[in-house]
């Protein structure tokens, strides 16, 4: 099964506006959590949300986690040149594993 | 901030030639792990590694895969006898024992098969 399918897969938007990306997930998680890829660098680690948790912030960065529709957005706002970038969900199992399962991304281009 | 550091960038090999790539997980860290992206694909899970020993590992990880972590402070992964569809972007990450923490990412190692 396919888990941490994001959407859109690209979305371009001009400098201030806010940009929001979806996540979905197929099986129970522990946690979610948000990675951003800058283009041929690492994954960048955002923020983490737990199964039990409804919304978090950190500072322009707001994530929501839906368990029942198994779902998650995540919102950045007031967004930046420097914000264009790949975004990424990956979910933590239920269990004791500790393997991580990506979705494919969302590319966000932010226009100055 | 402590960071996750990978070598080589960037790895060109024949295919059929072994492949060791290097990674320094964060010092404190219990838990390590590789995972590949292949380009244009998601990130995919490889192996996990805690306590000197493979905790859990995906189909990809097969015999021509093994992992070591040969002193206090390096983890490796060896691809004995490497492939075309070898050829990906691979990460080394590091986490804490807490399963609510993060797991902290290399910047990654190209590997190009030719």
């Amino acid at each position: 099964s396919q888990q941490g399918e994001e959407d859109p897969q690209a979305l371009s938007i001009q400098e201030g506006e806010n940009a929001t990306m979806n996540c979905s997930y197929k099986t129970s998680i522990n946690n979610l959590q948000w990675y951003r890829q800058n283009s041929g660098r690492g994954l960048v680690h955002l923020i983490l949300i737990r199964s039990n948790e409804r919304e978090k912030h950190s500072g322009r960065l707001r994530v929501t986690l839906d368990t029942s529709k198994k779902s998650s957005s995540l919102l950045i706002t007031a967004s930046r040149a420097a914000d264009t970038a790949s975004y990424f969900c990956a979910t933590l199992g239920g269990g004791s594993n500790y393997k991580l399962t990506f979705g494919k991304g969302t590319l966000l281009t932010v226009n100055p | 901030e402590p960071e996750v550091t990978q070598t080589p960038s960037h790895q060109v090999t024949q295919m059929g030639q072994e492949v060791i790539l290097r990674c320094v997980p964060i010092s404190n860290h219990l838990y390590f792990y590789w995972y590949r992206q292949i380009l244009g694909q998601k990130v995919e899970f490889l192996v996990s590694f805690y306590n000197n020993e493979i905790s859990e590992k995906s189909e990809i990880f097969d015999d021509q895969f093994s992992v070591e972590r040969p002193d206090g402070s390096n983890f490796t992964l060896k691809i004995r006898s490497t492939k075309l569809e070898d050829s990906a972007m691979y990460f080394c990450a590091s986490s804490p024992k807490d399963r609510y923490q993060p797991q902290h990412f290399g910047d990654g190692t190209r590997l190009s098969i030719l």
